[in-house]
Order: C-alpha cells, then structure tokens, then sequence
C-alpha cells in the first residue's frame, strides 16, 4: 500500500527555519517526482516545488513565492523527501502536502494527508 | 507562468443532477491536465488525469474532455459524497498551477 507521511509542522516565528519531512513506502521512492503543495487556511492549493530522482538528475523546481527561501531535498536510502523553510514569512502558514508525481502521464496520484506550519509571533 | 481559471467558484446542486465545471488555460497545455476532489480537512484525490483518463478506483460518473486549453469535468448522477471541492492542474510546465477550486454544494 502506497503511504506519504508529512511530519514537522508546528508553529514557527516569522524569519526563523523550519524542515518538513515527508516518508513514504509501499513503492520504489527512487522512482518518481516527490512534490509539495500547500493551502492556506481557507484558500485553494499552490505548488511550492517538487525534485526529480536522481536517475533524471535530481534537479528542483520551485515557485516564485518560495524560490530561494525554501529547498527540497531527497535521501533515497531512508525513502524521505524534505522541505526546508527559511526565512519564514506569516504567508507561508499552510497546511503541507507531499505528493507523488508520475513521469509518464504527469500527474500526483498519491498525497501525504498534509501537516499544519504556523507561522506567527 | 501558465494561469488556470475553473468557473464556475461555486455550484448548487442535487443529488442525481449532472453537473460540469470547466478549467480553461492561459495558453496550450495539450493534455498535461489533472483533476482533483477535496474534502475538508482532507487531502485532494486525484480523479482524472492526462485530461480525460479516469484514475483507478475513482466511479464513472466523473467524467472529463478538454485539450490545449479548454477543459471540462463533469459528475453524473450526483451522489452526497460527491459535494466537495474541485481543482484542476496543469502538469505541461512548472510551476505546475492551480485552479482557484469550484466548491460544489448542496
């Protein structure tokens, strides 16, 4: 069975840091796309990021929101993917998911059921 | 960046009416184009993908058609655990985008 677990979330003061985990199993993590997405309280989704696998270089892909504040990283051995969170601003409070992307026919088939960054002083 | 737009923002409907809601792109996305259902306090589901493909598992009264920029999903006989929000992506380019959602009430 196909599992993403998110874990990290809490409640954080604007300008500090935070890592997001997300662990998955039930598929070959090295496999696939590992993306985030987000929802304010109340608000539609936004993609943050996401990193390919290493076979197709293992690069990332952020959004402008986030570029240069926030990494997304992958330990293929542990089947984790993470997002670091830097210079947290009050509009980066969410509720994260990760998500699995298909290379073939893209599409995020299976989400983690989310974890809740508060970003307040 | 390639924009989404969903109208309509919101529905009423009824239980085993049919309803449609349509995602329209800022230019072509071929047939990179997702669909997903939101429950609240939930993660979204994915529904249709490749624009028209019905994921595994998901009832066939989700339907959807659209190509390069014009896209519709539509609910057949709808049914209470259908009422819930509905997303479109664009998955051609990233940033991958978001439609703003269309909540489906009752």
């Amino acid at each position: 069975e196909v599992q993403l677990v998110e874990s990290g979330g809490g409640l954080v003061q604007p300008g500090r840091s935070l890592r997001l985990s997300c662990t998955v199993s039930g598929f070959n993590f090295g496999d696939y796309i590992m993306a985030w997405v987000r929802q304010a309280p109340g608000k539609g989704l936004e993609w943050v990021g996401f990193i390919r696998s290493k076979n197709y270089g293992g690069t990332r892909e952020y959004a402008a929101s986030v570029k240069g504040r926030f990494t997304i990283s992958r330990d293929d051995s542990k089947s984790i993917a993470y997002l670091h969170m830097t210079s947290l601003k009050t509009e980066d409070t969410a509720v994260y998911y990760c998500t699995r992307e298909t290379y073939n026919i893209r599409r995020s088939d299976y989400w983690g059921q989310g974890t809740l960054v508060t970003v307040s002083s | 960046d390639i924009q989404m737009t969903q109208s309509p923002s919101s529905l009423s409907a009824s239980v085993g009416d049919r309803v449609s809601i349509s995602c329209r792109a800022t230019q072509s996305i071929r047939t990179y184009l997702s669909w997903y259902q939101q429950k609240p306090g939930k993660a979204p589901k994915l529904l249709i993908y490749a624009a028209s493909s019905l994921q595994t598992g998901v009832p066939s009264r989700f339907s959807a058609i659209g190509s390069e920029t014009e896209f519709i999903l539509t609910i057949s006989d709808l049914q209470p655990e259908d009422f819930a929000t509905y997303y479109c992506q664009q998955t051609l380019t990233t940033p991958r985008t978001f439609g703003q959602g269309t909540k489906l009430e009752i």
